[in-house]
């Protein structure tokens, strides 16, 4: 059990284009998902928060027209990156915290590598 | 702020050959311990967590004991195997209210045949 899913696991886009990723909760109900990138040989960032029928919540320093998020159902939230550039290619991650979650336990997605050329 | 402090990679052992990662923590309250292992290319997975002092995570042969009183939560291997090689985090979440995670930088572990 516990387990999400990511769509697509790769893209590549031309510089200027937006690329829409989806994260679902395969056999659970999300209340909360979470979205990270993670740089070459460096840990997790966490770029937002997003709860199920509100506005996401953004950490320092992320755009948040850059990098749309909805949440609009308990099983899916989607990140997508408008306007893509270069500097945006990364490896993209989202984890869902489920309902009556007790043990602080997050379950994380396989990931999206977005290259943008 | 929370905060968790892993030992540099990458750790670079042979195989069956006995493995530690440091790990230690700041945080307030009583958050819960997580390591997570990712393999190249893919996302991270749950290795193995402990929520209270003096427990004991264990899964697939590592191991870690959340110890309060050093703030830390080493991960152990008794021997590894070339398929251990990965990258290893550890993590912390449940301080002071909130869930959302904090992470340590990630160790990279090599174990050649």
């Amino acid at each position: 059990g516990a387990v999400v899913s990511q769509h697509p696991s790769r893209v590549i886009c031309k510089s200027g284009t937006s690329v829409k990723i989806e994260c679902r909760s395969l056999d659970f109900q999300a209340t909360t998902m979470f979205w990270y990138r993670q740089f070459p040989k460096q840990s997790l960032m966490l770029m937002a928060t997003s709860n199920e029928g509100s506005k996401a919540t953004y950490e320092q320093g992320v755009e948040k027209d850059k990098f749309l998020i909805n949440h609009a159902s308990l099983t899916l939230s989607t990140l997508t990156v408008t306007s893509a550039h270069p500097e945006d290619s990364s490896f993209y991650i989202c984890s869902a915290r489920s309902r009556g979650a007790g043990a602080n336990e997050q379950y994380f997605g396989p990931g999206t590598r977005l290259t943008v050329t | 702020g929370n905060s968790v402090t892993q030992m540099e990679g990458p750790v670079t052992l042979s195989e069956e050959a006995f493995l530690t990662i440091n790990c230690t923590y700041t945080a307030t309250g009583y958050p819960s311990l997580f390591w997570y292992v990712q393999y190249p290319g893919e996302g991270l997975q749950l290795l193995l967590k402990a929520t209270k002092a003096d427990d004991k995570g264990s899964n697939k042969g590592f191991e870690a004991t959340y110890r309060k009183e050093t703030t830390s939560f080493h991960l152990e291997k008794g021997s590894v195997q070339v398929s251990d090689s990965a990258v290893y985090f550890c993590a912390l979440s449940g301080s002071g209210g909130s869930y959302i995670p904090t992470f340590g930088r990630g160790t990279s572990l090599i174990v050649h045949p």
